[in-house]
């Protein structure tokens, strides 16, 4: 098993570009989840994905957009990003359902490290 | 709030000897408490969890956890660090009102030789 990929793993952008960041898990997860990771910030939920079809909003939701594809997709994209997006970005996915909501260990995939100019 | 600290940015410690990472939380409600472990350019993986029952929780790679309610602390502990446990390490809690995981900012180990 593969577990959680993300692609690309490296990124450059010019600011006002604008991609999309490309996840998915192949353990048949209910939930997933995308975050950000700065240094001495730890990590910042974006968005999560209880269930195909459903998206929420994490701690730091403005200037990205979400799509639950399928069950094994969950991409994120940047419509104009902007030099405060510079960030490593993790893909995470866990067994949890909304009715046992987070006490189930998330696995995460390698990052995705993005850089804007 | 409910929160989530790690007081010590990184830990140094010599190979053989006992190791301790510091976690202490805020939350309202029975906390539901994580450990996750990451190494350089790689993503987190999970160590171990406190959910309810007994106060000291095992884990991977010969990791514990003690729950202390009372000093609300969740300290990670390993009897003889190994140079390979050099890592970035989180604490976790999951947040009652939003149900989501709160992270701390993440202790770097350093084990020497």
């Amino acid at each position: 098993n593969a577990g959680v990929t993300q692609t690309p793993k490296f990124q450059v952008l010019k600011t006002g570009q604008s991609m999309t960041l490309q996840c998915a898990q192949d353990m048949n997860h209910n939930s997933m989840y995308w975050y950000r990771q700065d240094p001495g910030m730890g990590l910042r939920l974006i968005y999560y994905s209880a269930s195909e079809g459903t998206t929420d909003k994490g701690e730091v939701p403005n200037g990205y957009n979400v799509s639950r594809l399928n069950k094994r997709e969950f991409s994120l994209r940047l419509e104009s990003a902007a030099p405060s997006q510079t960030s490593v970005y993790f893909c995470a996915s866990s067994k949890d359902t909304r009715t046992a909501t987070h006490n189930q260990p998330q696995h995460f995939g390698d990052g995705t490290r993005l850089s804007i100019l | 709030a409910q929160s989530v600290a790690q007081p010590e940015d990184q830990v140094n410690v010599a190979e053989g000897n006992p190791l301790t990472v510091k976690c202490t939380y805020s939350v309202s409600g029975n906390p539901y408490l994580f450990w996750y472990v990451q190494y350089p350019n790689r993503g987190l993986q999970f160590l171990l969890k406190y959910i309810t029952g007994d106060n000291l929780v095992k884990g991977s790679y010969g990791f514990e956890a003690e729950f202390n309610k009372s000093q609300t602390s969740f300290h990670l502990k390993k009897p003889s660090a190994l140079v390979s446990d050099s890592a970035l390490y989180f604490c976790a809690v999951r947040d009652s009102n939003t149900d989501k995981l709160i992270f701390g900012t993440g202790t770097r180990l350093q084990v020497f030789p």
